[in-house]
């Protein structure tokens, strides 16, 4: 079965304590995987696309890389103001047509 | 250029009647997709619009509908409101199989 799963749940830091997130995926035939950023009560803002092994995104404080199974958005030195939670989605199917989202993580930066 | 347009913003609803959300994509994006996102809980995939017909859909009921105009804007219809169907509703639109881009949502509160 397709899935897409997210961990941690919750991520607590202090500002300038640097972490990852992880998104795995059991899925067939991937399209793009894609990070997205969410606060709360508003729409998801998109963040990387990124669609083959070994591919590196990087903006500011955020670098997304991929794996065959898993990708991982890594944040340094995060700041109050990246407190949000983070999706990652997955277009799958043999003409995409399958968008499904992972449950998020949430991160709490504590100045 | 303007984003994603989602309207109203806010919809309040009497359990049983209908409510219809609306959305404009990006300039020269014909793809539209919804989804449902419950208070504290993930996207949940509802229907997804491309070049006027409706190319897949997530496991709703059918009192879920909406359809896609010529122009790539996209309607969504409840019908016979719940009070569960109170959430979030947001609207996305990508061309072809890349990125997709949100509004920032419609909230629909069912009394």
């Amino acid at each position: 079965e397709d899935q897409v799963t997210q961990s941690p749940e919750a991520l607590r830091l202090q500002e300038g304590e640097s972490s990852s997130l992880n998104c795995s995926y059991t899925v067939s035939g991937l399209r793009g995987l894609f990070w997205y950023r969410q606060d709360p009560g508003k729409g998801p803002e998109f963040l990387f696309t990124l669609y083959s092994a070994g591919e590196e995104k990087e903006k500011e404080r955020l670098k997304a890389t991929l794996t065959k199974k898993e990708s991982f958005l890594h944040i340094t030195a995060p700041k109050p103001e990246d407190s949000a939670t983070y999706l990652c989605a997955v277009r799958m199917g043999n003409y995409g047509q399958n968008f499904v989202f992972g449950p998020g993580t949430r991160l709490s930066v504590l100045p | 250029e303007a984003g994603v347009t989602q309207s109203p913003t806010h919809l309040i609803k009497t359990r049983g009647q209908q409510a219809t959300l609306r959305c404009s994509p990006i300039s020269g994006h014909t793809s539209v997709y919804w989804y449902q996102q419950a208070l504290g809980l993930g996207l949940q995939f509802l229907l997804w619009y491309d070049e006027g017909e409706e190319r897949n859909r997530g496991n709703f009921p059918p009192r879920f509908s909406g359809r896609q105009f010529p122009n790539y804007s996209s309607e969504l219809n409840v019908n016979a409101l719940e009070l569960e169907d109170s959430a979030l509703y947001l609207c996305a639109s990508s061309r072809a199989r890349t990125e997709a881009f949100f509004g920032q949502g419609t909230r629909l509160t069912v009394v």
